[in-house]
C-alpha cells in the first residue's frame, strides 16, 4: 500500500524558515518523480514544485522561486521542502504527491501537513 | 501561465441525476488534463488522467472527454458520495514546466 506522510508542520513567523519532510513508502520511491502541492485555508489547490526521480531536475511555481527549495534522498525514501523567507500567504496545508511516473499528474497524495505563517 | 477555468462555481443536482462540469484551458494542453475529487478534510484523489482514462478503482460512471482547451467531467448517476470539490488540472510537461489547477467546481446536493 502506498502511504505518503508528511510532517514539519507548525507556526512561524514571517521571515522565518522551515523544513517539510514526507516519508514515502509501499513503492519504488527512485523510479518517481515527486510534487509538492498546497492548499490555503478554505481555498484550491496550487502546485509548489517538482522533483525528478534522482534528484536532477527540481522546477518551482513564480510565487516560491528564490524562496523553497525541493530535495530528495532516495535512500531514506523521504522528500524534503525547504521554505525560507516564509509570508502569511504561504499559510497552507501541504501536501506531497506522487508522480504517476514523469507524467506530471498525482496518483497518490499524502493526508497534508499544516504551515502557518503568522506573528 | 496557463490558467484553467472551471465552472460553473457550485453545481446543485439530485442524487441518480447526471452532473456535467467544465474546465477551459488559455492555451491547448492538448489531453494532459486530469481531474480529482476532494471531500472535506481529505486529500484529493485522482479521478481520470490523459483527458478521458480513469484512474485505477474510480466507478465508471465518471468519464471524463475533451482536447485541447476544452474539457467536461460526467457523473452519469451521482451517488451520494459523489458530492465533494472537482478539481482540473493541466500537467504539460514542457517549460516552462508548471502544472495549474482550476479553482474548482463544488458538487452539492440540490
Amino acid at each position: 500500500e502506498v502511504q505518503l506522510v508528511e510532517s514539519g508542520g507548525v507556526v512561524v513567523q514571517p521571515g522565518g524558515s522551515l523544513r517539510l519532510s514526507c516519508a514515502a513508502s509501499g513503492f519504488t520511491f527512485d523510479d518517481y518523480a515527486m510534487h509538492w502541492v498546497r492548499q490555503a485555508p478554505g481555498k484550491g489547490l496550487e502546485w509548489v514544485s517538482l522533483i525528478s526521480w534522482d534528484g536532477g531536475s527540481t522546477y518551482y511555481a513564480d510565487s516560491v522561486k528564490g524562496r523553497f527549495t525541493i530535495s530528495r534522498d532516495n535512500s531514506k525514501n523521504s522528500l524534503y521542502l525547504q521554505m525560507n523567507s516564509l509570508r502569511a500567504e504561504d499559510t497552507a496545508l501541504y501536501y506531497c504527491a506522487k508522480d504517476s511516473g514523469s507524467s506530471g499528474y498525482y496518483d497518490y497524495w499524502g493526508q497534508g501537513t499544516l504551515v502557518t505563517v503568522s506573528s | 501561465e496557463i490558467v484553467m477555468t472551471q465552472s460553473p462555481a457550485t453545481l446543485s443536482v439530485s442524487p441518480g441525476e447526471r452532473a456535467t462540469l467544465s474546465c477551459r484551458a488559455s492555451q491547448s494542453v492538448s489531453s494532459n488534463l486530469a481531474w480529482y475529487q476532494q471531500k472535506p478534510g481529505q486529500a484529493p484523489r485522482l479521478l481520470i488522467y490523459g483527458a478521458s482514462t480513469r484512474a485505477t478503482g474510480i466507478p465508471a460512471r465518471f468519464s471524463g472527454s475533451g482536447s485541447g482547451t476544452e474539457f467536461t467531467l460526467t457523473i452519469s448517476s451521482l451517488q451520494s458520495e459523489d458530492f465533494a470539490v472537482y478539481y482540473c488540472q493541466q500537467y504539460n510537461n514542457w517549460p516552462p514546466w508548471e502544472y495549474t489547477f482550476g479553482q474548482g467546481t463544488k458538487l452539492e446536493i440540490k
